[in-house]
Formats: structure tokens, sequence, C-alpha cells
């Protein structure tokens, strides 16, 4: 069984669309977080969800929009999406924010979008 | 501000030991994680430090140093499938915050 499932594994999309990207978790974790890695390798957060709650929403354009519907999900819409988007989006959970309860990450999303 | 740094890349020869520093500066400390990440993969998780010292699992070590900001990560043995990237993160105070550093990618020669 698959811990942290994402959906679609690769999206190759126009500039200018809407897209979502969703995530799945079985692992009865709490928290929820959503990661862009770049071209460079570099992996950022960009917002975190602690029982459905918004924790954590960094710098990250509002075209960028997280729903959390249950804990076990955190799904990721983008409007208007533009070249610098491109990117692997990756998800992840966690159970408790202490201790060695480290995240797990999902398989990533490659979006490019052209 | 948060500010994560580690050499960008490393080579070493398969059977030696290499060690992947980082050094780190944030608001808050609540753990420093290592993470493996092979290309096109998700990372996952090798080992963590909260208190000053040596922390050993099998082939892998990871040493913290909470005053000097320092921490290390000790391979040894080392075998082809352990090329990848490796990635050091700091966790903040409020534990929902993972800062990660750029990462260092290790290439293991024959």
């Amino acid at each position: 069984d698959t811990a942290v499932s994402q959906t679609p594994k690769y999206l190759v999309t126009q500039m200018g669309n809407d897209k979502s990207i969703k995530c799945e978790q079985n692992l009865g974790h709490d928290t929820m977080y959503w990661y862009k890695q770049d071209s460079k390798k570099f992996l950022k957060i960009m917002f975190s969800y602690n029982n459905k709650e918004l924790i954590i929403n960094e710098t990250v354009p509002n075209r960028f929009s997280p729903k959390s519907p249950d804990k076990a999900h955190l799904n990721l819409h983008i409007n208007s999406l533009e070249l610098g988007d491109s990117a692997v989006y990756f998800c992840a959970s966690s159970q408790a924010v202490s201790g060695q309860e480290t995240q797990y990450f999902g398989p990533g999303t490659r979006l490019l979008v052209l | 501000g948060q500010n994560i740094d580690q050499p960008t890349e490393m080579t070493a020869t398969e059977g030696a030991i290499v060690q992947i520093n980082c050094t780190y500066q944030t608001s808050g400390f609540n753990g420093l994680f290592w993470y493996q990440q092979h290309a096109g993969e998700a990372p996952t998780f090798l080992s963590y430090n909260v208190l000053d010292g040596l922390e050993e699992k099998g082939r892998f070590s990871s040493f913290l140093s909470r005053s000097k900001g320092y921490s290390y990560l000790l391979l040894k043995e080392l075998q082809m499938k352990d090329s990848a990237s490796y990635l050091c993160a700091v966790r903040g105070i409020y534990g929902q915050n993972f800062v990660f550093g750029p990462g260092t990618r290790l290439s293991v020669l024959p």
C-alpha cells in the first residue's frame, strides 16, 4: 500500500491554464505539506496543514490555493499557470511535530508549463 | 532569517567513507534531519538529531553541534547505490516548519 500518493505523476499544460494536484495519505497523520522542488533541486515548503487547518503559508503567489477536505487529503489548485511554476511538487505528511517523527513524501508531480 | 548551507557536489570511491557537512542559521531549532533523494524520486528519511552528539544507524551516522549550528552525515563502506542527493533539513520551533538545505549530490565511483 502506498503511504502518500499523488496524482497526477506528470502534468504538461499551457500557460494561463488552471490545474489541480491531489494528495492522499493513509498513515493516519495529522499534518500534511506541499513542497516545490525547482530545477536546481531546492526543496522549499509552500504550505502546511494540521488537522485540516492551515498552519504555514510561505511566500507563495495567491494563484496557489491548498484545500484540505479531511486530514487524509491535501490538494493543491493552481490558477493562471506561469512558466516559472514548472517544477516537481511533493506532498508529505507527518504525525507529530516533535521528536524524531519524520515526514513521508509522496512520489512527486512533475509539472511542465509550456 | 533561515539559512542552511551544504556543499553542492562530492565524489567518493566505492568502499570509502565520506562526510557531508551542513551548517545552519535558523530563528528556532527543533531537530535536524537528513534525507536521501535519488534522481527522479522522493526524499526518504535517513537520520534525526536533536541533541548534540553522534547518532549511528548502520553504515550511516549523523552528528550535531547546536552551539556551532553544524551537522554532518557520515557514510561508510560506500556503495554505488549511495549515489544520490543528500538533503539537510532543520525543523523550526513550531514543529511544522521544515527548512531544507540545497542538497549535496554525491557520486560514488567504482
